[in-house]
């Protein structure tokens, strides 16, 4: 079964000061990755994805996303946090065999707040 | 363009009562998906539907059941509810293979 798992429930940072939040995941094959933002009272909102290719992955709002297979790890950067990024982010993942793996497992969330 | 709609936003039953959720995907998408979101944890996937057909189901009850229409709108229906079933259920429409799954903002379901 795959699964995900973000090891930090929380992730203060400065304004200003880079940001990692960090996800691994365990899947059989070569993995989708995904990360999501949610904020408060919404739905997940779209960051970036990881398929096949360059490692570092570049999404919206300034974020990328470092893809290290040997580590099976994807940890969401940013060069230089703002408040308005304050929020909840998931990492998701999804395999590419057939059936279930074909769906995608989100991990428990992290809730980043960024200080003024 | 209208992203994902999800209707109601906030629904409020009592045990045993049964509820019907419904999805509009963003034009031009086929799949849909939905998941349930407990207070402080990630979305758990409960079913997907691409052409009508349903493609997938999560570790959920048989009290759970979906279907997708012709026009690609999509119901959740959930019988008997109980108090674990007070979650966000979110919907997700995508274009299918490998593009990334669409959002709606949720229904809000508080069970009595």
């Amino acid at each position: 079964a795959q699964s995900v798992a973000q090891p930090e429930d929380q992730v203060n940072v400065a304004e200003g000061n880079p940001l990692t939040v960090k996800c691994t995941y365990s899947v059989s094959g070569n993995p989708y990755l995904f990360w999501y933002v949610q904020y408060p009272n919404r739905g997940l909102q779209f960051l970036l994805k990881y398929i096949t290719g360059d490692n570092l992955v570049k999404g919206s709002y300034g974020f990328e996303a470092e893809f290290n297979k040997s580590q099976t790890s994807f940890h969401l950067k940013k060069p230089s946090a703002l408040v308005s990024d304050s929020a909840l982010y998931f990492c998701a993942v999804r395999g590419l065999s057939s059936g279930s793996a074909r769906q995608l497992t989100f991990g428990s969330g992290t809730q980043l707040t960024v200080l003024p | 363009d209208a992203g994902v709609t999800q209707s109601p936003t906030h629904l409020i039953k009592t045990r045993g009562q049964q509820v019907t959720l419904r999805c509009s995907p963003i034009s031009g998408h086929k799949s849909v998906s939905w998941y349930q979101q407990v207070l402080g944890q990630g979305p758990q996937f409960i079913f997907q539907y691409y052409e009508k057909e349903e493609r997938g189901r999560g570790n959920f009850p048989d009290r759970f059941s979906a279907r997708q229409f012709p026009n690609y709108s999509s119901e959740l229906n959930v019988n008997a509810l109980l108090l674990g079933d007070s979650a966000l259920y979110l919907c997700a429409s995508s274009l299918g293979g490998n593009q990334p799954q669409h959002f709606g903002d949720g229904t809000r379901l508080s069970i009595l």
